[in-house]
């Protein structure tokens, strides 16, 4: 099975710099995903890391290691509406299978404070 | 454009009602997924198309069957379902490896 490993809770100051890490144990593993979830809302892609290193998206920065199975999600310059749920997902290929699944972490609730 | 659309948006129905999500995506992905979401939790796999054939089913009891009529659209047929099936149902889809899984808004669904 795939094990999935993200803390629950984290709380940072607006206008800080947060980082969500996001530990995996996985066979078939492709690559490793970043959701981020408002309350009753559907989740919004927001990185996708497929090899080692640091990808940058504005804000948002993922990185990946693959020998470690780790990951991790930077937010700089936090905003109140940054605060919602981070999953990190993991999509891999099940022996056998022809196509990819993504398998969800438990998400890390992140609340922004003035 | 990254848009995966669903309907209905909410659904309210009876143990002995048939109903139906649609799905439908236009950027040419080749997969697609239904996932269910209870509160709190996070998303969990139910069935998986590939090329229009299905080709992940998490054990997903039979009151629950999908439908893929072509490569847009995707659909859940609901029968006799539990009031412990009440959740968000969530349509996703995806070119495949090496690329974002995107999905739609949902359908929230209560079961009475």
């Amino acid at each position: 099975g795939q094990n999935i490993d993200q803390p629950t809770e984290m709380t940072a100051t607006e206008g800080a710099i947060v980082q969500i890490n996001c530990t995996y144990q996985t066979s078939g593993f492709n690559g490793l995903f970043w959701y981020q979830q408002h309350a009753g809302e559907a989740p919004t892609f927001l990185s996708y890391n497929v090899l080692d290193g640091l990808e940058e998206k504005g804000r948002f920065s993922s990185f990946l290691s693959r020998s470690k199975g780790y990951s991790y999600l930077l937010l700089k310059e936090l905003q109140m509406k940054d605060s919602a749920s981070y999953l990190c997902a993991v999509q891999w290929v099940p022996s056998g299978a022809g196509s990819y699944q993504l398998t969800f972490g438990k998400g890390t609730k992140l609340s922004v404070i003035p | 454009d990254t848009e995966v659309t669903q309907t209905p948006k909410h659904l309210v129905m009876g143990m002995t009602n048939k109903k139906s999500l649609k799905c439908e995506q236009h950027m040419g992905h080749r997969a697609m997924y239904w996932y269910k979401q209870k509160a709190k939790k996070p998303p969990e796999l139910m069935f998986v198309y590939s090329y229009e054939k299905l080709s992940i089913n998490e054990s997903v009891p039979s009151r629950f069957s999908p439908e893929c009529p072509n490569s847009s659209l995707l659909n859940l047929h609901l029968h006799a379902l539990q009031p412990e099936d009440s959740a968000l149902y969530l349509c996703a889809s995806s070119h495949g490896r090496g690329s974002g899984v995107y999905f739609g808004a949902g359908t929230r669904l209560s079961v009475l």
